[in-house]
């Protein structure tokens, strides 16, 4: 069960050009949505998140929408950059027992931006 | 500041041995996660360590078993190997529950071949 879906593999974008990056969720217990980046040969590093109480959370280049009603959320990259050639992944966290933050993950989207 | 560290960081074993995996965590990082990423796939959740003791697990078997020590660090054993162990096995560690948000920092993997 694919509780986190992100249905595009790969993302081709012009440099300066916006990237959106999509994501898919089916469980309404989540509550903290997260996206990180993951180069070739190096773990994943966080990017930015987003609370379930929010609809919208920036942070310089990259903005999150989360859309409760439609369980989507997006990442949006503006402007692009050739550096920001990668792979990201959504994620998503609920509470499990004990309070303890159990997260999710999506299987990744590549995104090469091109000079 | 030394961030997540994992050894080794490839590693290839033959089906029914066993193999055991380290992490030392961020400093200042008392919560340790391990996830396994199949080649094409998003990291999966195997279990996350606390105080010493194991607060979540994911779906794998027992086969799968960890531990972690007074000073942080944490061990990922895996018994029996299979061919499909095959995989990145990545350590994440964070402070506290999760944090904020549920964000980790990643270790850069070990590499598991299962022949």
């Amino acid at each position: 069960d694919q509780q986190v879906k992100q249905n595009s593999p790969s993302l081709s974008v012009q440099e300066g050009r916006i990237s959106i990056l999509n994501c898919d969720y089916t469980n309404s217990m989540f509550d903290y949505f997260l996206w990180y980046k993951k180069y070739p040969a190096e773990g994943p590093t966080f990017l930015i998140s987003i609370s379930s109480i929010k609809d919208k959370n920036e942070d310089g280049r990259f903005t999150v929408f989360l859309n409760k009603s439609a369980k989507h959320l997006s990442l949006h990259i503006v402007p692009s950059q050739p550096g920001d050639s990668a792979v990201y992944f959504c994620a998503a966290s609920a509470s499990g027992s004990g309070g303890y933050q159990k997260v999710t993950f999506g299987t990744g989207t590549k995104l090469q931006v091109i000079p | 500041d030394a961030g997540v560290t994992q050894s080794p960081t490839h590693l290839i074993k033959t089906r029914g041995q066993q193999v055991t995996l380290r992490c030392s965590p961020k400093s200042g990082h008392d919560t340790v996660s391990w996830y396994q990423q199949a080649l094409g796939q998003g990291p999966q959740f195997i279990f996350q360590y606390y105080e010493e003791e194991e607060r979540q697990r994911g779906n794998f078997p027992d086969r799968f078993s960890g531990h972690q020590f007074p000073n942080y660090s944490s061990e990922l054993n895996v018994n029996a190997l299979l061919l499909g162990d095959s995989a990145l096995y990545l350590c994440a560690s964070s402070s506290g529950l999760f944090g904020a948000g549920g964000e980790q920092f990643f270790g850069p993997g070990t590499r598991l071949t299962v022949l």
